[in-house]
């Protein structure tokens, strides 16, 4: 079974300030991807960030880029300049049959 | 249309009625998921559409949970004699690619129906 475990249920940072949420995961695929997903009080789901695991180079979208360690099956999530419309629940994700979600980090951003 | 649409936005209904969850997916998106979001927790999977065909169904949580899509596209999950426990946010995705590992681009996902069940 596919698992995806995030160990940091809430977390704060200030506006302009760098902050890192982490992700682990365990799949048997040996081609998978991987996905941060945004939650805002609105509740859709937005898409961040994709990686794909067979490319070795981090993703990058903006202020918001990853740490892939493969090997380690460790997939984090860092977000530069955090800006007060960051304040959202955040869900890292893996692919396979549908994709299998952790359970969240909720991160406020404050002035 | 633009986006997924999913009605009603938020659903209050008795314990032991039925309902009627609804999910429009973005038009050529042959791929359609539901999900279930309880309070704290993370989402949990139902079931997914290919075209009009649910390969697998062992995400439903129990027999009173069914699902359908027509037409390729829009999409109803059923739930009979509502129970509390059943109170949560039912979101549905939907994704261009098809094949055994729909998942590989991600999902686009509507704004989900919140049930409450009283």
């Amino acid at each position: 079974a596919q698992t995806v475990t995030q160990s940091q249920p809430e977390m704060s940072v200030q506006e302009a300030e760098t902050v890192t949420l982490s992700c682990t995961y365990d799949t048997s695929e040996n081609n998978y991807y991987l996905f941060w997903y945004k939650q805002p009080p609105s509740r859709q789901m937005i898409l961040v960030i994709r990686q794909e695991a067979y490319k070795q180079q981090n993703a990058t979208e903006n202020r918001f880029s990853v740490n892939f360690q493969k090997a380690a099956k460790s997939f984090s999530l860092k977000i530069s300049d955090s800006q007060l419309g960051d304040t959202a629940m955040y869900f890292c994700a893996s692919s396979g049959y549908a994709l299998n979600f952790g359970k969240g980090t909720s991160l406020l951003v404050t002035p | 249309g633009a986006g997924v649409s999913q009605s009603p936005s938020n659903k209050v209904t008795e314990k032991g009625k039925d309902v009627e969850l609804r999910c429009d997916p973005i038009s050529g998106h042959t791929a359609l998921y539901w999900y279930r979001q309880s309070l704290g927790q993370g989402l949990e999977f139902l079931i997914y559409f290919q075209g009009n065909s649910a390969p697998d169904k062992s995400g439903l949580p129990s027999d009173r949970f069914s699902a359908e899509r027509t037409g390729g596209s829009v999409s109803t999950l059923t739930i009979q004699r509502t129970q509390q426990e059943d109170s949560a946010v039912y979101l549905c995705a939907s994704s261009l690619v098809t094949g055994t590992d729909t998942s590989n681009y991600g999902y686009t996902f509507g704004s989900g129906t919140r049930l409450t069940v009283v």
